[in-house]
């Protein structure tokens, strides 16, 4: 059981490069979210998904697309990388509504 | 939208002492709360949660108390040992799956 997987572990974009984050989980959560974190600041929550075929905004979406075909697989793409999405990415996962989600070792994205 | 904010960024206790962090959340609707403790160069890490019809729930050396009257919840850490250094952020869940982080604060154990 890997849990929540992320890759790449570190990633280094030129300006308005596209590129897609790829997290994963085995234990058959329905809820998958992804959250940026910058330094000094909490995470902060930039798309979820309720379940495959579901996908809602967060509190930070812009810049950001995502897609659930698969309950394990929650891709996060960055359609025209910005120096301002220099930032560490995490993915998480729970098995239902309003419980503990579990995180992936996250992604370190710096976009020159 | 909601804001949660921890009191301190920093904290150092000695090795063997209580440690209490706390934290504020601003909407009265919050109904779910979370501690994470997050290591450097890894993700946050599920420490104990409590739901908004609890006061006080405790766990392996860690007690979360809530307060809803003035919207604060903390997370006392017994005996803290060096393994506990790290950054603890509390989490709390508004609508059902969408969480708000606090800052985070950074616990530094001196051996």
């Amino acid at each position: 059981n890997a849990g929540v997987t992320q890759t790449p572990k570190f990633q280094v974009l030129k300006t308005g490069q596209s590129m897609t984050l790829q997290c994963a989980q085995d234990m058959n959560h329905e809820y998958m979210s992804w959250y940026r974190q910058d330094p000094g600041m909490g995470l902060r929550l930039i798309h979820y998904s309720v379940g495959a075929g579901i996908t809602d905004q967060g509190e930070v979406p812009n810049g950001y697309n995502v897609s659930r075909s698969t309950t394990e697989d929650f891709p996060l793409r960055l359609l025209s990388a910005a120096p301002s999405q220099t930032s560490v990415y995490f993915c998480a996962s729970s098995d239902i509504r309003g419980t503990e989600q579990y995180f992936g070792p996250g992604t370190r994205l710096t976009v020159t | 939208g909601e804001s949660v904010g921890l009191h301190l960024p920093t904290l150092s206790v000695q090795e063997g002492d209580n440690s209490i962090i706390n934290c504020a959340y601003s909407n009265s609707a919050s109904d779910y709360f979370i501690w994470y403790k997050q290591e450097s160069g890894k993700g946050p890490q599920f420490i104990i949660d409590i739901r908004s019809n609890m006061d006080k729930r405790q766990g392996q050396r860690v007690t979360v108390l809530l307060n809803k009257t003035v919207k604060h919840l903390s997370l006392q850490i017994a005996a803290t040992q060096p393994g506990d250094s790290a950054v603890y952020f509390c989490a709390d869940d508004l609508t059902g799956n969408q969480f708000y982080f606090g800052t985070g604060t950074s616990l530094t154990v001196i051996p």
